[in-house]
């Protein structure tokens, strides 16, 4: 069965480096999102991208964060300086279709010394 | 902003029982809902979900309720299983293709 993988499990880094998340979604998927959750909290929306953009985003997803679609097949989370209040789980989703079921990646877990 | 919250944080069901996991969401325009189930260490993994124009969906040992009078959200699990246990969230779709989530409840199933 088909599954969206994320690279890396585990990424630790200093306060005010960037980080670069990996996600591969589906291969067939249009739409693709990022969340996070941080420990013993709910996830949280980040943001939605499909057609190349943007499509919706969250009041975390600030100008810290970036989406981009490299190619055909990664969709990946830049945090251009990481804060300690960035140190969550990291989940990469993606869904063929707006009304279809979003499939969610293992996660990245992100820890900000 | 959006408010999904859940009634009960922890929930112990005995094997064979049935569990119900509530749900209660703000947002009365939302449109489509989903539960997800989260077991350690991994990502949410899509149980059921139900539109706003029902009221009940089957799944395989899995109901989901919709109450959009009082805005509430419930899942059913029937004959509940040791392979059950895990983190379930309820998530509403809100404006546009936001989902919003709840903060989860722990089902343990004793054996």
């Amino acid at each position: 069965e088909p599954e969206v993988t994320q690279t890396p499990s585990h990424q630790v880094t200093q306060m005010g480096q960037e980080v670069i998340l990996r996600c591969v979604p589906i291969s067939n998927h249009l739409y693709f999102y990022w969340y996070r959750q941080i420990l013993g909290q709910k996830v949280e929306f980040l943001v939605s991208f499909y057609n190349n953009e943007i499509s919706e985003k969250s009041e975390i997803f600030d100008d810290q964060f970036s989406v981009e679609r490299p190619d055909g097949s990664n969709f990946t989370l830049k945090i251009r300086s990481t804060k300690l209040e960035d140190s969550a789980m990291y989940f990469c989703a993606s869904n063929q279709g707006l009304t279809d079921t979003q499939y969610f990646g293992p996660g990245t877990r992100l820890t900000v010394l | 902003g959006e408010s999904v919250g859940l009634h009960l944080p922890t929930l112990s069901v005995q094997e064979g029982d049935n569990s119900i996991i509530n749900c209660a969401y703000s947002n009365s325009a939302s449109d489509y809902f989903i539960w997800y189930k989260q077991e350690s260490g991994k990502g949410p993994q899509f149980i059921i979900d139900i539109r706003s124009n029902m009221d009940k969906r089957q799944g395989q040992r899995v109901t989901v309720l919709l109450n959009k009078t009082v805005k509430h959200l419930s899942l059913q699990i029937a004959a509940t299983q040791p392979g059950d246990s895990a983190v379930y969230f309820c998530a509403e779709r809100g404006s546009g293709n936001q989902f919003y989530f709840g903060t989860g409840t722990s089902l343990t199933v004793i054996p």
